[in-house]
């Protein structure tokens, strides 16, 4: 089974549209960590933010913002006034007992 | 912030000939390093474990004689792909675990581009 899902492979909005990033996690841990990369044309995967279990609460920064729920199991990326800058893979991932699961990816294209 | 340092970024070959690509932490020690394998338009796919000072992991269906990974030290582990063919072509990418940090977190290198004409 697959420990991270992201169901939307490929999303395209329009530039300053708000585009949501979906990501369903499995674990029986307790303790874990969900991460978010971003991954440009040009390969290097940049880091977006790190989430611990204990800490539920949602995250802005700048125009991204982050839902963290484990009643559903859920940790969501939402970008706000997406921008063509935007546009690029973008993979959640869980961390658990020394263990790194990637998401398959949902590439982003943001339409001038 | 911790540093993972890949080199070369992209490199082209023959066909038959063998490609290492190098994967360091610059500003802390990794017992433990990760190689992935992207394809174009697919996540990344763990290859094997690298491990200082012993033999790496190597993941079910990676050939072990086809991907040598050598971590003669804390800083330093290289993948060296023998012998490749065009279907080599591909992304990998390195990464380590800060263990001083607790995070759970891994610090990735810029990726390697390989092409195998």
């Amino acid at each position: 089974a697959q420990k991270v899902t992201q169901a939307q492979t490929e999303i395209s909005v329009v530039e300053k549209e708000d585009v949501t990033l979906d990501c369903v996690y499995e674990t029986r841990d307790t303790t874990y960590y969900l991460f978010w990369y971003k991954q440009p044309p040009s390969g290097e995967l940049v880091f977006l933010i790190r989430r611990n279990s204990f800490d539920e609460q949602n995250e802005i920064s700048g125009r991204y913002s982050w839902n963290f729920q484990k009643s559903t199991s859920s940790f969501n990326f939402t970008i706000t006034a997406s921008q063509v800058v935007d546009s690029a893979v973008y993979f959640c991932a869980l961390s658990e007992a020394n263990q790194f699961y990637f998401g398959t990816g949902t590439s982003l294209t943001v339409i001038p | 912030g911790a540093v993972v340092s890949q080199h070369p970024s992209w490199v082209i070959c023959k066909s038959g000939t063998s490609v290492k690509i190098e994967c360091r932490s610059l500003d802390f020690q990794a017992t433990t390093m990760f190689w992935y394998r992207q394809f174009p338009k697919q996540s990344l796919m763990l290859m094997a474990t690298s491990n200082e000072g012993s033999k790496a992991t190597y993941e079910q269906g990676v050939e072990k004689d086809k991907f040598l990974i050598n971590h003669a030290s804390l800083t330093l582990s290289t993948l060296t792909v023998t012998s490749a063919h065009p279907e080599d072509s591909s992304f990998y990418i390195c990464s380590a675990p800060d263990r001083g940090r607790v995070t759970g977190e891994l610090f990735f290198g810029e990726g390697s581009r390989l092409t195998v004409l």
